[in-house]
């Protein structure tokens, strides 16, 4: 079975660094690409970018560019989502995705919900 | 501001036919493929249709999409109790250069 398993809820101050992880299973995950998809409360699905964990080439959507850092280890089959400075407005669910074509993602992660707060 | 746009909400009752917009422009739906995701509450979203109108294994028959130009919709034939959920759909944006989702319509079963 193809999954992707994430690491569990965080919650953190604001200023605070923090790397959440992705673990693909089931299928070749060095030659495939992980993408992130932000989801901030109540609210809908926005595209973050993605890696290929192969060479660890990473595309940022320009919304995301410069505020975090993909990257990944293709010998532990492992993505990884980093922030070095936490902000409030950074509270949301964050899903890891095997992203197949262009728009076409599967399967997701489980999903990791990142709380900063003071 | 979504790039695509979707209706907000849809209701039915069950085994009632409802249909979802996704409203884009030449940089998107009408130059690439569209896929939707269905986001059951507080579950990880789900691919339901891919490649406009290819249903993934597991999928029920009652889920259909179709696609015309600008304009992506899908159908839910027959909805179900299981169908209330939240309901997305994506395409790549050339001018983007990157995916974009909808706005989500969230369906309510009556």
């Amino acid at each position: 079975e193809v999954q992707l398993v994430q690491s569990g809820a965080e919650v953190k101050k604001p200023g605070e660094s923090l790397t959440i992880s992705c673990k693909g299973s089931g299928y070749s995950f060095a030659t495939q690409w992980i993408g992130w998809v932000r989801q901030m409360p109540g609210q809908g699905l926005e595209w973050m970018g993605f890696i290929y964990p192969g060479d660890s080439d990473a595309r940022y959507s320009p919304s995301f560019q410069g505020q975090v850092t993909f990257s990944a280890d293709k010998s532990i089959s492992t993505a990884y989502l980093q922030w070095s400075s936490l902000q409030a407005s950074d509270t949301a669910i964050y899903y890891c995705v095997r992203q197949m074509t262009t728009s076409w993602f599967d399967p997701w992660g489980q999903g990791t919900l990142v709380t900063v707060s003071s | 501001q979504s790039v695509l746009t979707q209706p907000p909400s849809a209701s039915g009752t069950p085994g009632q036919r409802v249909t979802i917009s996704c409203s884009g422009s030449s940089a998107n739906i009408q130059s690439n493929i569209v896929n939707w995701y269905q986001q059951l509450p507080g579950t990880a979203p789900k691919v339901l249709i891919q490649s406009n109108n290819q249903r993934p294994s597991g999928v029920p028959e009652r889920f259909s999409g179709s696609k015309s130009g600008t304009s992506a919709s899908l159908a839910i034939s027959g909805l179900q109790p299981e169908d209330e959920a939240d309901y997305y759909c994506a395409a790549w944006d050339d001018s983007l250069n990157g995916p974009v989702f909808g706005g989500g319509t969230k369906v309510t079963v009556l």
